[in-house]
């Protein structure tokens, strides 16, 4: 009865380093959504997911930011060359399908020295 | 664009109160709202849904309301307790977009 499943809880990385975030949804679940959550502020959607395909992805950064969905496997965040401002909590949620309450993980925080 | 304000920011009761917590939203074509709670270091938890097409849901000692027409939900917590202390937060979906907007949050206090 796993939730989502998000790997690792704390990431450190050092400025220029590369950031690999992981989620699980729930089982059932083949839609993924990332969001990021900067300090002082309310979360913000960055790209929406089903399997193999980028739906949306208007919340992303244009540069060094991608994600993935893989036929097996977990959802992928990735942050390449990542700079201070990158600090943050992201968090990953799945559902059903579009409409359907997104249920989420408990985040990854990432700081970066 | 959606832009999603949450009041007060802080609140902080006695146990045993009722309380309501604010969410207005400025585009009233939406799919639908989410009510979430949030611990310290962690995820949310979804504790309501409330479709476009419906006024209210409730769980337990929470009811959550929907005015699309006026852009306003309210978060009802009854008799409230210690373990309600969190940041309960409220998230729009639009009609077109598959993302939530989502609010700051208020962050409640329960004190025994």
């Amino acid at each position: 009865n796993a939730g989502v499943m998000q790997n690792p809880r704390h990431l450190v990385r050092r400025r220029g380093q590369e950031a690999r975030l992981r989620c699980s949804p729930m089982k059932g679940h083949s839609h993924v959504y990332w969001y990021r959550q900067l300090p002082e502020e309310g979360l913000k959607f960055m790209v929406y997911l089903q399997k193999e395909n980028i739906i949306d992805e208007s919340g992303m950064p244009k540069e060094r930011f991608s994600a993935e969905f893989p036929k097996e496997g977990p959802s992928i965040l990735r942050i390449q060359q990542v700079v201070r401002g990158d600090s943050a909590a992201y968090f990953c949620a799945s559902s059903t399908g579009q409409g359907q309450p997104q249920h989420f993980g408990d985040g990854t925080r990432l700081s970066i020295l | 664009k959606q832009e999603v304000t949450q009041i007060p920011a802080a609140l902080s009761v006695p146990e045993g109160e009722n309380l309501v917590l604010n969410c207005s939203f400025t585009d009233s074509a939406i799919y639908n709202l989410q009510w979430f709670r949030q611990d310290p270091g962690k995820g949310l938890t979804s504790l309501l849904l409330i479709q476009s097409s419906q006024r209210e849901q409730t769980s337990g000692r929470l009811n959550a309301s929907l005015d699309k027409s006026s852009g306003r939900s309210t978060l009802y917590i009854a008799a409230s307790q210690p373990g309600d202390s969190a940041t309960y937060l409220c998230a729009v979906r639009p009609n077109t977009g598959n993302q939530f907007y989502f609010g700051t949050g208020t962050s409640l206090t329960v004190i025994p």
